[in-house]
C-alpha cells in the first residue's frame, strides 16, 4: 500500500527565515495531498489541500509544491514566526473507489526561535 | 465552536481494564474515524464508519472495537487495555462528498499502566 516518508523529523529556524518540509510517497496514482498543523495539545488543523493537477499552490505565507514525477510533496513556510511552531504532517489519499483514506507522514516538529 | 469533541481528554487505565473513548461531531458528516498517534509516527487508522450502526476496520484494528450509535457519536473501545495501547487517540469526521478533507478533534491522551 501507499507509504509516506516525511523529513526532517525536527526543524529549528530563526524568526523571519523559511522552513522547508518534504514528503515522498510511493503510489503514482495518488490524487489528493494535504498538509496539517498540530499545535501542542490540539488536534490536527488542515492547512492546505492540493489536487494532483496542481504543481504549486500558495496561501498566506505557505507554498506547497507537488512534483508528481519524483512523487514528492513539499511545504515551505516563508518568513516563519513563533506562532508557526508546531508539528506539521503531510497526508495523501489512498484506497479504492469505495473508500478513500489518508496516509500520514511521520510529522515534523518545527520550532521558530525569536 | 469546536465541531469535533472528544472525551475524556486524558485517561490513565490499568492493564486488562476496559476503556471507552468518545467522540461527538456537529458537522453533520457521514464519515467518522479513529486514529492513534505514536511518537515518531504519523496517525494510523484504527476504525472508521460511514453510517450509523456500522463500523469498518482500518489498518490497525486489533485490540480495538468501535461503535457508531448515531451519526454524531463514535466510540472506540479497548476491552482489555494493554501497555502497547498507550498513545494519543484522535477522532475525525468528513463529508461523503469530500471524504479526504477530515476535521479532527483535540485528541485523547491514554496511558495504560
Amino acid at each position: 500500500g501507499e507509504q509516506v516518508e516525511q523529513r526532517p523529523p525536527h526543524l529549528s529556524v530563526r524568526e523571519g527565515d523559511s522552513a522547508f518540509i518534504i514528503c515522498t510517497y510511493t503510489d503514482s496514482a495518488t490524487a489528493y495531498f494535504y498538509w496539517y498543523k498540530q499545535e501542542p495539545g490540539a488536534g490536527l488543523q488542515l492547512l492546505m489541500s492540493v489536487f494532483s493537477n496542481v504543481d504549486r499552490k500558495e496561501e498566506q505565507g505557505l507554498t506547497v509544491l507537488l512534483n508528481k514525477k519524483d512523487k514528492r510533496l513539499s511545504l515551505n513556510l516563508t518568513a516563519a514566526h513563533p506562532g508557526d511552531s508546531a508539528v506539521y504532517f503531510c497526508a495523501v489519499s489512498a484506497g479504492s473507489s469505495s473508500f478513500s483514506k489518508l496516509v500520514f507522514g511521520q510529522g515534523t516538529s518545527l520550532s521558530v526561535v525569536p | 465552536e469546536a465541531a469535533v469533541t472528544q472525551s475524556p481528554r486524558s485517561k490513565v487505565a490499568v492493564t486488562g481494564g476496559k476503556v471507552t473513548l468518545s467522540c461527538h461531531q456537529t458537522n453533520n458528516h457521514d464519515y467518522m474515524y479513529w486514529y492513534r498517534q505514536d511518537t515518531g509516527h504519523g496517525l494510523r487508522l484504527i476504525h472508521y464508519s460511514y453510517v450509523a450502526d456500522s463500523t469498518e476496520k482500518g489498518d490497525i484494528p486489533d485490540g480495538y472495537k468501535a461503535s457508531r450509535p448515531s451519526q454524531e457519536n463514535f466510540s472506540l473501545i479497548l476491552e482489555l487495555a494493554s501497555l502497547s495501547q498507550t498513545a494519543v487517540y484522535f477522532c475525525a469526521s468528513s463529508d461523503a462528498a469530500s471524504q479526504d478533507t477530515q476535521y479532527f478533534g483535540p485528541g485523547t491522551r491514554l496511558l495504560v499502566l
